[in-house]
């Protein structure tokens, strides 16, 4: 598609509930990157995948976080037994090149989830 | 490990008048850096970027700035600021490879009709 689609836009969870947020990137990118926006706060990096590879999972808050790409292409953040500090924006990102550092990232609108 | 310092958190500036907001970075290596712009409600959008070719990188809707080695700094300028400038700007570091972007917290733009 055109840019980097995320779905849902909204997520409204019951604290102790699973979650699983979408991501199309754009056709064709290798790279896909998951953030974290906390309320007021710059996004923070979650996990990086090349292709369907996860190359780095250290920003994964707890092992309640789980990502996947199993064909390379739509990722799939899930969070398990959801706390309310899990409530942020989630931001996925493409880039064609490995890492993004030269062509930067494009990053799709965002879920943003409310744990209650 | 890189890391990004903005020092202002609100930036306010009057319609017409240029707009300074400020950024230094800290990284190991020779460093690319970018300025994202965020609108409410809105995806993080590419202003410009910088990736060890002319220091002075010129972006999108009259934004530019400038990559100084000596100070750490990669301040982003506009000479005339409009309404629909109004958003949040980060400053964004990457040590290049499969290091993932390193985000500052973030620099509020209001713009004063």
């Amino acid at each position: 598609g055109a840019g980097v689609s995320q779905s849902p836009r909204y997520k409204v969870a019951k604290r102790g509930q699973d979650v699983a947020l979408r991501c199309d990137p754009i056709s064709g990118h290798v790279s896909l990157f998951w953030y974290q926006q906390a309320l007021g706060q710059g996004p923070e990096f979650l996990t990086y995948f090349q292709n369907e590879a996860q190359l780095d999972k250290s920003g994964l808050p707890s092992d309640r976080f789980f990502a996947e790409r199993p064909e390379g292409s739509v990722s799939t953040l899930k969070i398990q037994r959801t706390q309310q500090e899990d409530s942020a924006v989630y931001l996925c990102a493409s880039s064609l090149a490995v890492g993004g550092r030269d062509y930067g990232y494009t990053f799709g609108s965002g879920t943003r989830l409310t744990v209650v | 490990a890189q890391s990004v310092t903005q020092l202002d958190s609100h930036v306010s500036v009057s319609e017409g008048t240029p707009v300074l907001l400020r950024c230094n970075y800290s990284s190991s290596y020779s460093p690319s850096l970018f300025w994202y712009v965020q609108h409410p409600n809105k995806g993080l959008q590419l202003l410009l970027k910088y990736t060890s070719a002319a220091t002075l990188v010129k972006g999108i809707n009259g934004f530019e700035a400038e990559f100084k080695k000596s100070e750490t700094s990669f301040h982003l300028t506009k000479p005339s600021a409009h309404m629909s400038d109004a958003a949040e700007y980060f400053c964004v570091v990457s040590d290049g490879g499969n290091t993932p972007l390193v985000f500052g917290k973030g620099t509020r733009l209001s713009v004063i009709a």
